[in-house]
């Protein structure tokens, strides 16, 4: 078990450039996650996979962000023509779904756009 | 709504001092509670849970008692660490919500 993973760990862009990060979750688990977390607060929830069906998507998730697991392992989340607002830390985490969301996470992708 | 509301920080103890971290939650129903920790540059990991009333989670020398009369999941430690700085979120966790909700986190530092 080698826990979740994120990539990149850091990534710094200009505004209106489009990124993307990739989460590797825990290999049996089948729920993942993707949270952004801004500093001094807690992880607010953006979006949550069931094996490859995206299951719900949080009010925070603009028009601009889309996320995938396309086949029902790692998950990538884009960003278009971000914003300085974007800047945050995202994380990504991943459970096995058995009645209680028991959730592991990864150590996030720090995003900072200039 | 469901929410969770911790003590602000940041909170400074010496080591070996006695800890609390006060979390109350707003929910409807049994929600399952948790206490994560962040230590500096890494993700979040699960401390303890507790999945209904009157149940105490408890890890690495943490406890944490579900009080469901008072709505609180108060995190303790009789002895705190140098290494036990970090930050701490308490966070719930519904069946009909399917979601984890985090309060804003508590920041602990331990002096020698």
């Amino acid at each position: 078990d080698t826990g979740v993973s994120q990539d990149p760990r850091h990534k710094i862009t200009k505004r209106g450039q489009n990124v993307t990060f990739r989460c590797d979750p825990i290999s049996e688990h089948n729920r993942l996650y993707w949270y952004r977390q801004t500093l001094g607060q807690g992880p607010e929830f953006l979006t949550y996979f069931q094996n490859e069906a995206q299951l719900e998507k949080s009010r925070l998730l603009s028009d601009r962000f889309s996320a995938e697991r396309p086949k029902g392992s790692f998950s990538t989340l884009e960003i278009q023509r971000t914003e300085q607002g974007d800047s945050a830390m995202y994380l990504c985490a991943s459970a096995l779904w058995t009645g209680v969301d028991e959730q592991y996470f990864g150590p996030g992708t720090r995003l900072t756009v200039t | 709504g469901n929410s969770v509301t911790q003590m602000e920080g940041p909170v400074t103890l010496s080591e070996e001092a006695f800890l609390t971290i006060n979390c109350t939650y707003t929910a409807t129903g049994y929600p399952s509670l948790f206490w994560y920790v962040q230590y500096p540059g890494e993700g979040l990991q699960l401390l303890l849970k507790a999945t209904k009333a009157d149940d105490k989670g408890s890890n690495k020398g943490f406890e944490a008692t579900y009080r469901k009369e008072t709505t609180s999941f108060h995190l303790e430690k009789g002895s705190v660490q140098v290494s036990d700085s970090a930050v701490y979120f308490c966070a719930l966790w519904k069946t009909s919500y399917d979601k984890v909700i985090f309060g804003p986190g508590t920041s602990l530092s331990v002096i020698p």
